[in-house]
């Protein structure tokens, strides 16, 4: 049982490059979840999805996008890359958005931006 | 404001007890979750509480006063394999999570 799975694991970009990162879930969790986490801070949501076809804005959205064309397939997209998206990202799914469901997450994305 | 306090850094003795404390003001309040998170891997889920009181889980606990805004994270017969960050999150009343910037614990031989 894999989980949650992200790929890539390392990237390096220079400024104004796009990427696509990719987060795939086998739990038929309807959640997921995009976050980044920087050194002396909280994780903080950057996109999420309630179910497939659906997406909606968290915390920190802009330069970002994403997509949820398939249950389990969550993609996070940088356009324009810039230094401060210098980040580790982490997808994260649960089976409902309320009550006692924990977040599960993947390994992490670590992107840095020249 | 939303906010998520929880101390820094924590250094304990390899068997000895700590007690990871975390304070929250969210805007509702739908549960408070303890994550641990070793270097360079996921956030791993620890427990859950939304009643007051503990929950007690093996070696670990978990305490919640939802008049104090407080919880807490008891770890008992620490061993080397606990070092790590702890991370306390509070569910506001939209089911997001606010997240703190964890309390990275030391375990000293």
């Amino acid at each position: 049982n894999a989980g949650v799975t992200q790929t890539p694991k390392f990237r390096v970009l220079k400024t104004g490059q796009s990427m696509t990162l990719l987060c795939a879930q086998d739990m038929n969790h309807e959640y997921m979840y995009w976050y980044r986490q920087d050194p002396g801070m909280g994780l903080r949501l950057i996109h999420y999805s309630v179910g497939e076809g659906t997406t909606a804005k968290g915390e920190v959205p802009d330069g970002y996008n994403v997509s949820r064309l398939k249950k389990q397939n969550f993609l996070l997209g940088l356009e324009s890359a810039a230094p401060s998206q210098t980040s580790v990202y982490f997808c994260a799914s649960s089976y409902i958005h309320y009550e006692a469901q924990p977040q599960h997450f993947g390994d992490g994305t670590r992107l840095s931006i020249l | 404001g939303q906010n998520i306090d929880q101390p820094t850094e924590m250094t304990a003795t390899e068997g000895a007890i700590v007690q990871i404390n975390c304070t929250y003001q969210t805007s509702g309040f739908n549960g408070l979750f303890w994550y641990q998170q070793h270097a360079g891997e996921a956030p791993t889920f620890l427990s859950y509480n939304v009643l007051d009181g503990l929950e007690e889980k093996g070696r670990f606990s978990s305490f919640l006063s939802r008049s104090k805004g407080y919880s807490y994270l008891l770890l008992k017969e620490l061993q080397m394999k606990d070092s790590a960050s702890y991370l306390c999150a509070a569910m506001d009343s939209n089911y997001q999570l606010i997240w703190g910037a964890g309390t990275k614990l030391i375990i000293k031989p």
